[in-house]
């Protein structure tokens, strides 16, 4: 079974600075999408980023980009010019690609980002 | 469009009484997933639908624990005879039948059980 390791509960970082958070999985398929979500104190939670394994270009979306290392098993989160909005819960997702494969995505247990003023 | 909408919001129960709680997909998606967070944890896989069957249950925790989907929309969790570890947030999650189609998820219903 496919696991997903966030080894940090909790970050801070001061506004407008730059802020890695760090995620690892473990799987035996080479094919396979990774997503980072977040959660703020809503509840609701909102797709931040997504990656496909077969790519090997890192995604980004605005401020925010990955650091996907296939071999290392690695993803990695960074929030550039951080702002005060970003403040929530960061999941990490994993997803298997292969035909007849799981449906569902498997999660980290989340790091608690804090933004200082 | 309307996104993902879970009833009630909250919902404070006793301990032994059955609670339902109730997940409106957006319209289209036909994959449809319920997850369980407790506090400070992670999000816990309980069911995945596919239109209306569900071929992946493997997360349920219990038999006190089932779910139901209809007319491959709306979907029914059901908790029997509720315990107090069953206290957490349960939220639904619905997306299109592709790998990397990401999960849009509601706003999840809080139960507290007494």
């Amino acid at each position: 079974a496919q696991t997903v390791t966030q080894s940090q509960p909790e970050m801070s970082v001061q506004e407008a600075e730059t802020v890695t958070l760090s995620c690892t999985y473990d799987t035996s398929e080479s094919d396979y999408y990774l997503f980072w979500y977040k959660q703020p104190p809503s509840r609701q939670m909102i797709l931040v980023i997504r990656q496909e394994a077969y790519k090997q270009q890192n995604a980004t979306e605005n401020r925010f980009s990955v650091n996907f290392q296939k071999a290392a098993k690695s993803f990695s989160l960074k929030i550039s010019d951080s702002q005060l909005g970003d403040a929530a819960m960061y999941f990490c997702a994993y997803r298997s690609g292969a035909q007849g494969g799981s449906e569902k995505l498997v999660f980290g247990k989340g790091t608690k980002l804090t933004v200082n003023p | 469009g309307a996104g993902v909408s879970q009833s009630p919001s909250n919902k404070v129960t006793e301990k032994g009484k059955d609670v339902e709680l109730r997940c409106d997909p957006i319209s289209g998606h036909t994959a449809l997933y319920w997850y369980r967070q407790s506090l400070g944890q992670g999000l816990e896989f309980l069911i995945y639908f596919q239109g209306n069957s569900a071929p992946d249950k493997s997360g349920l925790p219990s038999d006190r624990f089932s779910a139901e989907r209809t007319g491959g929309s709306v979907s029914t969790l059901t908790i029997q005879r509720t315990q107090q570890e069953d206290s957490a947030v349960y939220l639904c999650a619905s997306s299109l039948v592709q790998y990397n189609s990401p999960l849009h998820f509601g706003n999840g219903t809080r139960l507290t059980v007494t």
